[in-house]
Order: structure tokens, then C-alpha cells, then sequence
């Protein structure tokens, strides 16, 4: 079983829709749970990272973690056309982060 | 400010030559990591440092070699280039190891004919 499990897509919405990326991980030692935003042939930049379940809020994004059934969420409401990535969840504690191996997210205007 | 810088952007290689792959920070940060991306797979850890002088294995460290002279510079040499180390590679910097929030250079487009 991989370490952290996530829907490669890819993934097609229309302009204005709510989308759901979702992930779930094997390790329960895993402290802290993050999303990171990749654009073609550009490298990842930290989107959001929470240490606790629930939600964290940050515009039109929300990150949702369920430590009880490992599951990792990130909800983007009124998408645009600029969240077109590729959307890698991240896991760990200390040095060891493990990332999936992301969804591929395109937003059609 | 430039951030995290990886030269070079694409590179072909034939099998059995070798390279380095250079990454420099101009954020003073401690951490930095040499990762390798290839479709379908997620990133993988390949070497880390948590500071000058010190450095050590990741998740896939066969093949590859690191060095941390300076807080700026942490370079992978690829030693015996083989068709299997065809990846991108991306180079990251950190303040420190959690929350994990992670700096990453453009990468490296590495193919080994």
C-alpha cells in the first residue's frame, strides 16, 4: 500500500464550479498535512498546510483533514481558470514528507 | 529576490556519462533537498541537509551524490548516468523541517539516452 494515495485525473470543471481533491494516507505518525500547487513545467509552492483535523480556511480554498480515516481534503470554490495544476498533497512529521502523486486540475472558462 | 535557482533547465545525457545538477538559496535557509519527480509517482526524497557539512539519504539515494560546503549550495552529482535516472529533478530549501513548508527551484529535466 502506498504511503499517500490520491486521483490522478485528470480532473475537468467549468469556470465557477466547486471542486474536491481528495487523498488518503497509511500512517498514522503522520503529524502535519499540506497541499502544494504545481504549474506546468514550474516546481510546487505551498498552498496550504494545517497540523490538526478539520477545516482551514484561506480565500477560496479549504483544506479539510480527517485524522481518524486519513483523509486529506482540499475544496476550491469558484474555480478559475488560473487553478489549472497539478495539486499534490503532502504528509509527514520531522525530515519525512511523502507526497502524492498529485491530480492534474484543468478549469475551462 | 531569486529564491531557489537550478541550473541546468533540460539536459540530455548518454548512459554511462556523469553530471551535476547545481542549486543555490539566497534565503539562508538550513534544510535543503534534492527530490525527483516522475509521472505517476509523486516526489521522491533523494538527499537532504539540515546545514553546511551535513547531508544525508533520502527515499532514493542510489546513483547520486551530494555535498553542502555552504549554506547557499547544495549540488547532485549523478555518477554513471543510467536510462532509469531520466526524471525531473527539483532542488527545495526550508527555514526549518516543520511545518514543512518547502521552496522549490523550476527543476531540472534530466533525459539519459
Amino acid at each position: 500500500q502506498k504511503e499517500v494515495e490520491q486521483d490522478p485525473g485528470p480532473l475537468s470543471v467549468p469556470e465557477g464550479a466547486i471542486v474536491s481533491l481528495n487523498c488518503t494516507y497509511s500512517n498514522s505518525a503522520f503529524q502535519y498535512f499540506m497541499w502544494y500547487r504545481q504549474y506546468s513545467r514550474k516546481g510546487p509552492e505551498l498552498l496550504m498546510y494545517t497540523y490538526s483535523s478539520g477545516n482551514k480556511e484561506d480565500g477560496r480554498f479549504t483544506a479539510q483533514v480527517d485524522k481518524s480515516s486519513k483523509y486529506i481534503s482540499l475544496f476550491i470554490r469558484d474555480s478559475q481558470p488560473s487553478d489549472s495544476a497539478t495539486y499534490l498533497c503532502a504528509t509527514g512529521w520531522g525530515q519525512n514528507f511523502v507526497f502524492g502523486p498529485g491530480t492534474r486540475l484543468s478549469v475551462l472558462p | 529576490n531569486a529564491g531557489v535557482t537550478q541550473t541546468p533547465k533540460f539536459r540530455i545525457l548518454k548512459i554511462g556519462q556523469s553530471m551535476t545538477l547545481q542549486c543555490t538559496q539566497d534565503m539562508n535557509h538550513n534544510y535543503m533537498y534534492w527530490y525527483r519527480q516522475d509521472p505517476g509517482m509523486g516526489l521522491k526524497l533523494i538527499y537532504y541537509s539540515v546545514g553546511a557539512g551535513i547531508t544525508d539519504k533520502g527515499e532514493v539515494p542510489n546513483g547520486y551524490n551530494v555535498s553542502r560546503s555552504t549554506t547557499e549550495d547544495f549540488p547532485l552529482r549523478l555518477e554513471l548516468a543510467a536510462p532509469s535516472q531520466t526524471s525531473v529533478y527539483f532542488c527545495a530549501s526550508s527555514y526549518s523541517a516543520s511545518p514543512g513548508e518547502l521552496f522549490f527551484g523550476e527543476g531540472s529535466r534530466l533525459t539519459v539516452l
